[in-house]
């Protein structure tokens, strides 16, 4: 029963290509995430969702496309894939603004997609 | 915009002895402190957290504390076990539509037996 999944956990592409991640997440929750997490470690938001609106779109290529066909779902598109963007990108979800003010912080990670571009 | 700063980056420590990582936090508005153990190969999980409104929460071995004149948050983790090792994050947010966590750069502790 897990509660936020992700597709593939592995991808390996050439430069150029362009790729897609799946997310899923069973929690009923009314927010998705998008994160990049570099060789350093370093987590770093890049998109997020509530209930298939994009509320936060911090500065990412526009070669990078986040698609919701419903709140349970976050897929994350990216064109003309480049070196750089070799990471770890992880999806997460929270309860959003269902759960009322103190009720919807907290964000659950998926286990990661670990993305190297050749 | 928010900035999170994160001390030390790594940590060592023996087994059974207490370990201390350390937030800095720079909008005085956030007001939503959470810690994140990432062990490796998996994603981050919410060990605890912590709210504005409350100084310090305690769960079993671990305990935050937070300092809101100063803006600086802590972890504490006592007894420590192998199992603890693991890369811990600190953020930081402000309780709005969205929750745009600010992650600190992550401290790696090494518990050894």
């Amino acid at each position: 029963d897990t509660a936020v999944s992700q597709t593939p956990k592995y991808l390996v592409t050439q430069m150029g290509n362009d790729k897609s991640i799946k997310c899923e997440q069973n929690l009923g929750h009314d927010t998705m995430y998008w994160y990049k997490q570099d060789s350093k470690k370093f987590l770093k938001i890049m998109f997020s969702y509530n209930n298939k609106e994009l509320i936060i779109n911090e500065t990412v290529p526009n070669r990078f496309s986040p698609k919701s066909p419903d709140k349970a779902h976050l897929n994350l598109h990216i064109n003309s894939l480049e070196l750089g963007d070799s990471a770890v990108y992880f999806c997460a979800s929270s309860q959003g603004l269902a759960g009322g003010p103190g009720a919807g912080e907290t964000q659950y990670f998926g286990p990661g997609t670990r993305l190297l571009v050749l | 915009g928010e900035n999170v700063e994160q001390h030390p980056s790594t940590l060592s420590v023996q087994e059974g002895d207490s370990a201390v990582i350390k937030c800095t936090y720079s909008d005085s508005a956030s007001n939503y402190f959470p810690w994140y153990k990432q062990e490796l190969g998996k994603g981050p999980q919410l060990i605890i957290d912590i709210r504005s409104n409350v100084g310090e929460k305690k769960d079993q071995r671990i305990a935050v504390t937070l300092n809101k004149t100063a803006k600086h948050f802590s972890l504490h983790i006592t007894e420590t076990q192998p199992e603890d090792s693991a890369v811990y994050f600190c953020a930081a947010s402000i309780e709005n539509y969205g929750q745009n966590f600010v992650f600190g750069p992550g401290t790696r502790l090494s518990v050894l037996p």
